[in-house]
């Protein structure tokens, strides 16, 4: 089965930028799609296809996808921020399953 | 627009089914495919299975033996049962449509989940 990891933390200063990385075997072939949770919350849609934003999502989110990595960046980050990042992929290599990352801790020291 | 409502008994018991209902208002249920997610608690979201409206599934095979997700297109309505629960079970059950935007829709790893239902909290005790 296909397996995407993310790192459990990752730690940012208001108003630097956010790196969130979900890594995966030629995760670069496949659309990542990026969910953000705030706690007690459902998740968001934020990124689609790798790097398209859904309305109403600011243009500090972007993506990237390429190699065995994809990234979710955060510019000028603020403390709304400050969330559960999910990134997920269809495994389509025996049956079309949906895979999530593990999630990460965006903290906003 | 689209909006997704979870609802059903917050509380079962060891060994029983979980059925969960998840209610679509704002549009029609028809022509979409639409899934379940769970997250038990302080952990990540689990892929439960999603279903076509015409009633085509596919299931997270480590569940597939206790899953069923069923529609009833008349209602608006989608559905989940899970049988023999145990407290792994216990968990925050979302529902959420799945949409494609590509200029191509002909398979569904081109779908993402565009709109979640707020969740509805399951406790498996006794």
């Amino acid at each position: 089965s296909y397996v995407l990891t993310q790192p459990p933390s990752v730690s940012v200063a208001p108003g630097k930028t956010a790196r969130i990385t979900c890594g995966g075997n030629n995760i670069g072939s496949k659309s990542v799609h990026w969910y953000q949770q705030k706690p007690g919350q459902a998740p968001v849609l934020v990124i689609y296809y790798d790097s398209d934003r859904p309305s109403g999502i600011p243009e500090r989110f972007s993506g990237s996808n390429s190699g065995n990595t994809a990234t979710l960046t955060i510019s000028r980050v603020e403390a709304g921020d400050e969330a559960d990042y999910y990134c997920q992929v269809w495994d389509s290599s025996s049956d079309h399953l949906v895979v999530f990352g593990g999630g990460t801790k965006l903290t906003v020291l | 627009q689209v909006q997704l409502q979870e609802s059903g008994p917050g509380l079962v018991k060891p060994s029983e089914t979980l059925s969960l209902t998840c209610t679509v208002s704002g549009g029609s249920i028809s022509s979409y495919y639409w899934s379940w997610i769970r997250q038990p608690p302080g952990k990540g979201l689990e892929w439960i299975g999603y279903i076509y409206y015409s009633g085509s599934t596919n299931y997270n095979p480590s569940l597939k033996s206790r899953v069923t997700i069923s529609v009833d297109t008349s209602k608006n309505q989608f559905s989940l049962k899970l049988s023999s629960v145990t407290a792994a079970d216990t968990a925050v059950y979302y529902c959420a449509r799945l949409w494609c935007s590509s200029t191509s829709c002909y398979d569904i790893s081109d779908y993402y989940m565009d709109v979640w239902g707020k969740g509805t909290t399951v406790t498996v005790s006794s």
